[in-house]
C-alpha cells in the first residue's frame, strides 16, 4: 500500500535556528512529490513539486530535495512567519495524491 | 486571479440531517477533488472529478457520501443522514490536469452535534 509518512510530528525552533523536515514515501511509482503549508484554518498552500532525485527547488527561506525514498523540506534562519504545518504528498499515478500527517513548525521569537 | 472558493465556511448540523458543500473551482481547471481532513492529520482522498465524470469515487467511506459535477465546474458534495464522525474539515482542489499541482480551496468545517 502507498504510504506518506512525516517527521518529526513537531519541531520547535527558535528564530534564525535552521533545520530539516523529512517526508518518507513508499509508492509504486512517483511521478512528482509536493511539498505544501497550511496555516490554522486555512486549506493547503503550494510550495514545490520535485519531480526527480537528485532535484532541488528553493523559495526564500524554504528548499525542498529529492531522493529515491525521501524528500527534504530545508528552512534556513526561520521566522515566526514561517510557523505552520508542512505537508507532503505523493503522485503515485494515481488519481489522487497520497499526503502524509505534516509537521507543525512553531518559530519562536 | 480567483482561487478555489468553498462554501459554507462552518457548517454546523445534527447528527441524521442532509448536508451539502460547495466547490466553485478555479477557472479552466478541468480536475476537481475532495478530500477530508480530520485534527492533526494529512487531507485524505475522497473523490476524483475529470470533467463531468467521477474519475474515482474510491476514497467515499460509505454510500451516504456522494458528490456530483453536473456542468464541469462547480461541485457539490453531499452527505446523507450524517453521523458525528463525519465532523471534519472537507477541502476541495482543482488542478490543470491529473498529476498537475491541485491548488485548495480555504475548506468547510462540518461540526455534526
Amino acid at each position: 500500500e502507498d504510504q506518506v509518512t512525516q517527521s518529526p510530528e513537531a519541531l520547535r525552533l527558535q528564530e534564525g535556528e535552521s533545520s530539516s523536515l523529512n517526508c518518507s514515501y513508499t509508492v509504486s511509482g512517483l511521478r512528482g512529490l509536493f511539498w505544501y503549508r497550511q496555516d490554522p484554518g486555512k486549506g493547503p498552500e503550494f510550495l514545490f513539486t520535485l519531480y526527480s532525485a537528485g532535484e532541488e527547488k528553493e523559495k526564500e527561506r524554504l528548499k525542498a530535495t529529492l531522493t529515491k525514498k525521501e524528500s527534504f523540506l530545508h528552512i534556513t534562519a526561520p521566522k515566526p512567519e514561517d510557523s505552520a504545518t508542512y505537508l507532503c504528498a505523493a503522485d503515485n499515478y494515481g488519481q489522487n495524491f497520497v499526503f502524509g500527517p505534516g509537521t507543525r513548525l512553531s518559530v519562536l521569537p | 486571479g480567483a482561487g478555489v472558493s468553498q462554501t459554507p465556511s462552518n457548517k454546523v448540523t445534527e447528527k441524521g440531517k442532509y448536508v451539502e458543500l460547495r466547490c466553485d473551482p478555479i477557472s479552466g481547471h478541468t480536475a476537481l477533488y475532495w478530500y477530508r481532513q480530520s485534527l492533526g492529520q494529512g487531507p485524505e482522498f475522497l473523490i476524483y472529478f475529470q470533467g463531468t465524470g467521477a474519475a474515482d469515487d474510491s476514497g467515499l467511506p460509505n454510500d451516504r457520501f456522494f458528490a456530483v459535477r453536473p456542468e464541469g465546474s462547480v461541485s457539490t458534495l453531499k452527505i446523507q443522514r450524517t453521523e458525528r464522525g463525519d465532523s471534519a474539515v472537507y477541502l476541495c482542489a482543482s488542478s490543470i490536469g491529473q498529476g498537475e499541482t491541485q491548488y485548495f480551496g480555504p475548506g468547510t468545517r462540518l461540526l455534526v452535534l
